[in-house]
C-alpha cells in the first residue's frame, strides 16, 4: 500500500518542550513538505525538502526545524521557540506538481 | 503570503444542487490545483489545469481557467451528502528554482440530504 503517513495523530505537549512530528512516504517521491493549519485558515508553508540532505524554509520557518536524512522520511521539530505551537499539522510529498497529503498530526500545547 | 483568495467563505446547498466556487490570484501560474479536505484529514488533490488550458473534467467537476482575469471556478455537478468538505485552490507559479504552491484559506461546502 503507497502512501504517506503521520504519527502521531495527536499530541500533547508542554510549554517548553521540543517535540517531533514524524512523516513517512513510501511513494518514491523527491519532494516532501510540512505545512500549519489553524482553524479557519488555508495551509503555510513551514519547510520543504526537494531532495535528501536538502531543505528550504517556507513562510514560517521560525520556531522549527527538519532534517531530510532519508528520501522516505521528513520530521518536523517544534522548538520551545515556537510560540503559538498548538495546530494541526500537514505533511504532504510530491513527485511532479500535484502534492499527496497525509492524514496530519494535531498538536496542543498544554 | 497568500495567492489564492476563494469566494464564498461557506457554501450550503441542497443535495442534487450545483456547486460553484471561485479562486482569484493575483500573479504569474505554471497551473492551478484544487484540492478537498474533510474535517480533519489531510488534503486530497481533486484536479489541475495548466496555464494553457481554460476547461478540464472529471467526473462531476468541471474547472474552468481565466488568466486574463486571474480566476478559476470549481463547478460539483448534482452534489451529494458526501461531498461536504472544505475545498481549497492552490496556485502553482512558473516553474523555477524552489517554486512551490501557495494554498487559499478554503471554501466550506455543507451539502444538507
Amino acid at each position: 500500500d503507497g502512501g504517506i503517513t503521520q504519527s502521531p495523530k495527536y499530541l500533547f505537549r508542554k510549554e517548553g518542550q521540543n517535540v517531533t512530528l514524524s512523516c513517512e512516504q513510501n511513494l518514491n517521491h523527491d519532494a516532501m513538505y510540512w505545512y500549519r493549519q489553524d482553524p479557519g485558515q488555508g495551509l503555510r508553508l513551514i519547510y520543504y525538502s526537494q531532495i535528501v540532505n536538502d531543505f528550504q524554509k517556507g513562510d514560517i520557518a521560525e520556531g522549527y526545524s527538519v532534517s531530510r536524512e532519508k528520501k522516505e522520511s521528513f520530521p518536523l521539530t517544534v522548538t520551545s521557540a515556537q510560540k503559538n505551537p498548538t495546530a494541526f499539522y500537514l505533511c504532504a510529498s510530491s513527485i511532479k506538481r500535484e502534492q499527496f497529503f497525509g492524514p496530519g498530526t494535531r498538536l496542543t500545547v498544554l | 503570503s497568500q495567492q489564492g483568495e476563494e469566494d464564498p467563505q461557506a457554501l450550503s446547498i441542497q443535495e442534487g444542487e450545483n456547486a460553484t466556487m471561485n479562486c482569484s490570484y493575483k500573479t504569474s501560474i505554471n497551473n492551478l490545483q484544487w484540492y478537498r479536505q474533510n474535517s480533519g484529514r489531510g488534503l486530497v488533490h481533486l484536479i489541475l489545469i495548466r496555464s494553457n488550458e481554460r476547461e478540464k473534467h472529471s467526473g462531476r467537476l468541471r474547472v474552468t481557467l481565466d488568466t486574463s482575469k486571474k480566476s478559476s471556478s470549481l463547478l460539483i455537478t448534482a452534489s451529494r451528502a458526501a461531498d461536504t468538505a472544505s475545498y481549497f485552490c492552490a496556485t502553482d507559479p512558473p516553474t523555477g528554482a524552489n517554486s512551490k504552491l501557495t494554498f487559499g484559506k478554503g471554501i466550506t461546502l455543507s451539502v444538507r440530504p
